[in-house]
């Protein structure tokens, strides 16, 4: 079956270290996001891809970045960990922009812990 | 710019008891609406999701939900609440054309024995 996958499931870093989020679809769906959920807030966009090599920013994109060489994989990472960044991500996939009422296929999450 | 307001944070209903978990959305153009359910420590699973054919949505479990245009409110009911309802729910509003998911802050629901 096909399905969307994320490593690591738990993850504990220090301020200031490079953390990478891997985010892997057997979807074959051209778009792929990043979301973070926070207490209050529900999920919110960080960046999201329509295709390889095609990233965009998010509502919250400050201090993430994604890079998209093939289909399959999203990787999310943080340039220098801050702690309120500690929060449960989580990757997301959907077909072509081109089908109405397009839903998407979550993966189990992150959660991230910034001490 | 669309939006989406889901009236109470926390909802708590005995087992056996109806359901209704309130969505209100702002859309310019027909949104697409959806209901996601999140159970603790898991992803999120799409409950059902409004696609014009049909005003009134049936899910999966047993959720339905209305789409209220004049109203501008997507509901989710359930006739009778089962303790494996307990979780939280997302009302969702897809952006026109691109495909962006913007999210209610969820409603948490407790079911009681």
């Amino acid at each position: 079956d096909a399905e969307i996958t994320q490593s690591p499931r738990h993850k504990i870093t220090e301020t200031g270290r490079q953390v990478t989020l891997a985010c892997h679809q057997t979807w074959n769906h051209n778009n792929m996001f990043w979301y973070r959920q926070d207490l209050g807030h529900g999920l919110r966009l960080i960046h999201y891809s329509y295709g390889v090599h095609d990233t965009n920013k998010g509502e919250v994109s400050d201090g993430y970045s994604v890079s998209r060489s093939n289909t399959e994989d999203l990787p999310l990472t943080l340039e220098s960990a801050a702690s309120s960044q500690t929060s449960v991500y989580f990757c997301a996939s959907s077909e072509s922009v081109a089908r109405p009422y397009n839903e998407q296929f979550f993966g189990p999450g992150t959660r991230l812990t910034v001490l | 710019a669309q939006s989406v307001t889901q009236l109470d944070s926390h909802v708590s209903v005995s087992e056996g008891t109806p359901v209704l978990l309130r969505c209100n959305y702002s859309s310019s153009y027909s949104p697409s609406l959806f209901w996601y359910v999140q159970h603790p420590n898991k992803g999120l699973q799409l409950l059902l999701k409004y696609t014009s054919a049909a005003t009134l949505v049936k899910g999966i479990n047993g959720f339905e939900a209305e789409f209220k245009k004049s109203e501008t409110s997507f509901h989710l009911t359930k006739p009778s609440a089962h303790m494996s309802d307990a979780a939280e729910y997302f009302c969702v509003v897809s952006e026109v054309g691109n495909d962006k998911l913007i999210f209610g802050t969820g409603t948490r629901l407790q079911v009681f024995p």
